[in-house]
């Protein structure tokens, strides 16, 4: 089975720092592009941030640019995103996804990870 | 930044057919997806490239892009189909994934 599965999200204090992470299984990993996208409560999708599948394109959502980092191990099959200098409203669950059909469409989704941001 | 801009509600018979549009500068240049969030679940891709359904997804669902607005198209509606959809596109010129703000499908 097809599966992501993320873990790290937790409660942190405005300007702590958080680390998620992604576990891919049931496909090879390394091809695909990966993606960050984030879902404040009540709110709607928020794309956060894209790496390509050898990590030498890597892209942000303004709104995170300068405090969020996106990596990827391949031989882990794993993806990451390292958020410094949180804020409250950065308080979302968030989605690692694969982008995989298409032209960069969204065609696997993890459960997500809630990230609350609070003191 | 590309801005993609969708009604926040909308409301459909059962059997009626539902249009749900997205609108955006010249979208019709571009692919879109559309994914479908019924309450408390994940996203799910329904139609990608503009009208393709991925394996799966009933004939129901279709799509369409053309001038400034993509729309997608829930023919025979069900109460099963009630639920947040959202649109989606890759802009070339940022490199940013976007999405629509959403649409919320109320099934009367």
């Amino acid at each position: 089975e097809v599966q992501l599965v993320e873990s790290g999200g937790d409660l942190v204090q405005p300007g702590g720092s958080l680390r998620l992470s992604c576990a891919a299984s049931g496909f090879t990993f390394g091809p695909y592009e990966m993606n960050w996208v984030r879902q404040a409560p009540g709110k709607g999708l928020e794309w956060v941030s894209y790496i390509s599948s050898a990590s030498n394109t890597i892209s942000y959502a303004d709104s995170v640019k300068g405090r969020f980092t996106i990596s990827r191990d391949n031989a882990k099959d794993s993806l990451y995103l390292q958020m410094s200098s949180l804020r409250a409203d950065d308080t979302a669950v968030y989605y690692c996804v694969r982008e995989g059909t298409g032209l960069g469409a969204f065609d696997v989704w993890g459960q997500g990870t809630l990230v609350t941001v609070s003191s | 930044s590309y801005v993609l801009t969708q009604a926040p509600s909308m409301s459909v018979a059962p059997g009626q057919t539902a249009s749900i549009s997205c609108g955006g500068n010249n979208i019709g240049r571009k692919s879109v997806h559309w994914f479908q969030q019924r309450p408390g679940q994940v996203p799910v891709l329904v139609i990608y490239d503009d009208k393709d359904r991925p394996s799966g997804i009933p004939e129901r669902f279709s799509g369409s892009n053309s001038g400034d607005t993509a729309t997608l198209t829930i023919n025979r509606v069900e109460a099963g189909d009630e639920a947040d959809y959202y649109c989606q596109l890759w802009d070339s010129h940022t490199d940013h994934r976007v999405f629509g703000g959403g649409t919320k499908l109320t099934v009367l």
